[in-house]
């Protein structure tokens, strides 16, 4: 079994949608829970990081922690052509030593 | 200012070949990782580097994988005898220090193609 688990979809949506992700993750350690977007032919990049349970909000994104349950979500709201990309979670503890999901790859139709 | 470069962006090379690929992190940036990301996966993590030193290399997968940073500024990862299964995309990241949580920062990785 995974550390990290993701469903690596594919997820299609039109627009305007709201979109959930989700990952599961066995390591009771993690603490910083985080979530990245890829772009085709790209380096991941940060979206939002949450330190423990609980909520996070910027602008149309939201993400959850639940540590009792071992499952942290990234929602999307009002879903746009251009958040067409991968989604990867990652977590660690405190030696900033990252493990992430396979990944969500999105697609937003117009 | 400039984010983390990878060279190449492409590396084609042939089974039993030897490849390094290079990582520029960003400037004043003391911590350093290599991950390799395999077609639908996520990246996974190989080596870390604080400064000069290698403080972790527990995900090299074997003794053919190298990686050094000798100015602690660029790092070299290096493959020896290349193997069809070291295909994958080499990413680089660096963040301000380790501990706790420093966010890293990822370069857009190199595509390596073993034949």
């Amino acid at each position: 079994q995974k550390e990290v688990e993701q469903d690596p979809g594919p997820l299609s949506v039109p627009e305007g949608a709201i979109v959930s992700l989700n990952c599961t993750y066995s390591n009771s350690a993690f603490q910083y829970f985080m979530w990245y977007r890829q772009y085709s032919r790209k380096g991941p990049e940060l979206l939002m990081y949450t330190y423990s349970s609980g909520n996070k909000e910027d602008g149309r994104f939201t993400a959850q922690v639940d540590k009792s349950s071992k499952y942290i979500s990234l929602f999307i709201r009002d879903s746009q052509p251009s958040d067409s990309a991968t989604y990867l979670c990652a977590m660690t503890g405190n030696n900033n030593d990252m493990r992430f999901g396979a990944g969500t790859r999105l697609t937003v139709k117009p | 200012g400039a984010g983390v470069s990878q060279t190449p962006s492409n590396k084609v090379t042939e089974k039993g070949k030897y490849v390094e690929l290079r990582c520029d992190p960003i400037s004043g940036h003391t911590a350093l990782y290599w991950y390799r990301q395999s077609l639908g996966q996520g990246p996974e993590f190989l080596i870390y580097f604080q400064g000069t030193g290698a403080a972790d290399d527990s995900g090299l997968p074997n003794d053919r994988f190298f990686a050094v940073r000798p100015e602690g500024s660029v790092s070299t990862l290096k493959i020896q005898r290349t193997e069809r299964g070291d295909s994958a995309v080499y990413l680089c990241a660096s963040s301000h220090d380790r501990g706790a949580y420093n966010e890293q920062f990822f370069g857009p990785g190199t595509r390596l193609t073993v034949l």
